[in-house]
């Protein structure tokens, strides 16, 4: 079962438009992260949120931790073809170590 | 600059072999991890490690073994090595809850 559900799994857009990925669990997490990873590498941290309700920008995406800390979004406006990769989020439960819970992943694709 | 390598970026094995994965990190973190990915499966924890010599199995250990006799290298070992373990493995470490990853290692096994 897994813990974290991203959603959709698959997302082909038009540079330009705006997209939102999703990522729902029915547990409780103390901070969700955000990784993109490119083709043939690792995946590389985007941003971290902690709080129940925090919102995080970083230049055109715009990251969300909802209210209960079930659940995070992830927005990006105006995509461009350097956006194209696999988002992933993933969930730390708390102290137990090596416990980072990942979703399965968002592959964007933005064609120009 | 934070920096994971692995010793392979491609790597192909026959069916039985032994196989060493090497990673090595120069952030001086106590916590590396090893993790595999399929399509449609995500990362999927093998093995980490949080100091020298210790280890602890993830969510899919059979048919791996892990070394830590160095804190800055974190060696994953397919002690005979299956078709079924086909993968990208990717290492990482961490100081605190976030990941550094390595760029993964495409392991292919026939």
């Amino acid at each position: 079962t897994q813990l974290l559900e991203q959603s959709p799994q698959f997302l082909s857009i038009q540079e330009g438009e705006n997209l939102t990925v999703y990522c729902n669990s029915s547990s409780v997490f103390s901070s969700l992260q955000w990784y993109r990873q490119e083709p043939g590498e690792g995946p590389v941290l985007l941003v971290t949120v902690v709080t129940g309700g925090e919102v995080k920008k970083l230049k055109r995406l715009t990251f969300q931790f909802g209210d209960a800390r079930k659940d995070s979004s992830l927005h990006i406006t105006a995509a461009q073809p350097g956006d194209t990769g696999l988002y992933l989020c993933a969930g730390h439960r708390g102290s137990t170590l090596g416990r980072l819970y990942f979703g399965r992943g968002t592959q964007l694709t933005v064609w120009p | 600059d934070v920096k994971v390598t692995q010793s392979s970026r491609y790597l192909v094995k026959r069916t039985g072999e032994k196989v060493f994965l090497e990673c090595v990190q120069d952030m001086d973190h106590e916590n590396m991890f090893w993790y595999r990915q399929d399509p449609g499966l995500g990362l999927r924890l093998i093995y980490f490690s949080y100091d020298v010599k210790m280890k602890e199995k993830g969510d899919i250990p059979e048919g791996y073994s892990v070394s830590r006799e160095k804190k800055e290298r974190f060696s994953l070992i397919l002690e005979s090595a299956s078709t079924n373990q086909t993968s990208m493995y990717l290492c990482a470490s961490s100081l605190g809850t976030f990941r550094y990853f390595g760029p993964g290692t495409r392991l292919t096994v026939l």
